[in-house]
C-alpha cells in the first residue's frame, strides 16, 4: 500500500499546455518534497514545502502544500520539452524517513 | 566535488550470490541512505545512517545489510541475492540537520539484475 498516491501516473501533453500533478495521502507529513528524475540518473530536488497552505513558485512551476499537510500539487504553466521526466513527491513522516510516491511520468511533445 | 558516487553502475548476479554496492560522498554529509526503485513503486527506503557507526532500518530492510565505519562511505551488502532484489539502487546523502527534510543528493544508481 502506497502511503503517497500520485496522479496521474502518465501524462503526455503538447508543448505550451498547462498541467497539474497531485500527491495525496491519508497521513500527515511534517514536510513534503518534489523531485524530478531523468532516465539513468538519480532524483534531483525541486522544492521543499513545510507549512500547511504554503505555495512556492519556481519559474513556471508552482507547488502547493495542503492546509492539513496531507497532500500537495505541482502545476506547470506552458510546459516545455525540457520538463519531460519523472516527477516524484516525498513526504517526511518521521525523522530521516522519506516516503516517496509512485511518480508521474511526464512527456512534453514539441 | 564529485558529489555522491556509486559503483558498479550495472551488475548481474545469480541467485544466492553475494555482493556489495558501494556508495561514497565527499560533501561531509552526516546522513546517508539507500533506496531501491522498482517500476510503479517510486523509491523505497532500505537502510539509513545518521552518522558514522549509526545505522537504522527503513521500509524494506530484509535481505540487506549496511555498516557506516566512516562519514564518507555507506556500502550496501546483499548476502544471498534473490530475483526479488532485481532493481535500481540509489544512494543519497544530506547534512542531516532537518530530520530528512533537507536536500537529499542522489547518486546515479546501480542497476542490479538477479537471475
Amino acid at each position: 500500500t502506497q502511503l503517497l498516491e500520485q496522479s496521474p501516473q502518465f501524462l503526455s501533453i503538447q508543448e505550451g499546455e498547462n498541467l497539474t500533478v497531485y500527491c495525496n495521502s491519508s497521513s500527515v507529513f511534517s514536510s513534503l518534497q518534489w523531485y524530478r528524475q531523468e532516465p539513468g540518473e538519480g532524483p534531483v530536488l525541486l522544492v521543499t514545502v513545510v507549512t500547511g497552505g504554503e505555495v512556492k513558485k519556481l519559474k513556471r512551476l508552482t507547488f502547493q502544500f495542503g492546509d492539513a499537510r496531507k497532500d500537495s500539487s505541482l502545476h506547470i504553466t506552458a510546459a516545455q520539452p525540457g520538463d519531460t521526466g519523472l516527477y516524484l513527491c516525498a513526504g517526511v513522516r518521521s525523522s530521516y524517513k522519506l516516503i516517496f510516491g509512485s511518480g508521474t511520468r511526464l512527456l512534453v511533445r514539441p | 566535488n564529485a558529489g555522491v558516487t556509486q559503483t558498479p553502475k550495472f551488475q548481474v548476479l545469480k541467485t544466492g550470490q553475494s555482493m556489495t554496492l558501494q556508495c561514497a560522498q565527499d560533501m561531509n554529509h552526516e546522513y546517508m541512505s539507500w533506496y531501491r526503485q522498482d517500476p510503479g513503486m517510486g523509491l523505497r527506503l532500505i537502510h539509513y545512517s545518521v552518522g558514522a557507526g549509526i545505522t537504522d532500518q527503513g521500509e524494506v530492510p530484509n535481505g540487506y545489510n549496511v555498516s557506516r565505519s566512516t562519514t564518507e562511505d555507506f556500502p550496501l551488502r546483499l548476502l544471498s541475492a534473490a530475483p526479488s532484489q532485481t532493481s535500481v539502487y540509489f544512494c543519497a546523502s544530506s547534512y542531516g540537520t532537518s530530520g530528512g527534510a533537507e536536500t537529499q543528493y542522489f547518486g546515479p544508481g546501480t542497476r542490479l539484475l538477479v537471475l
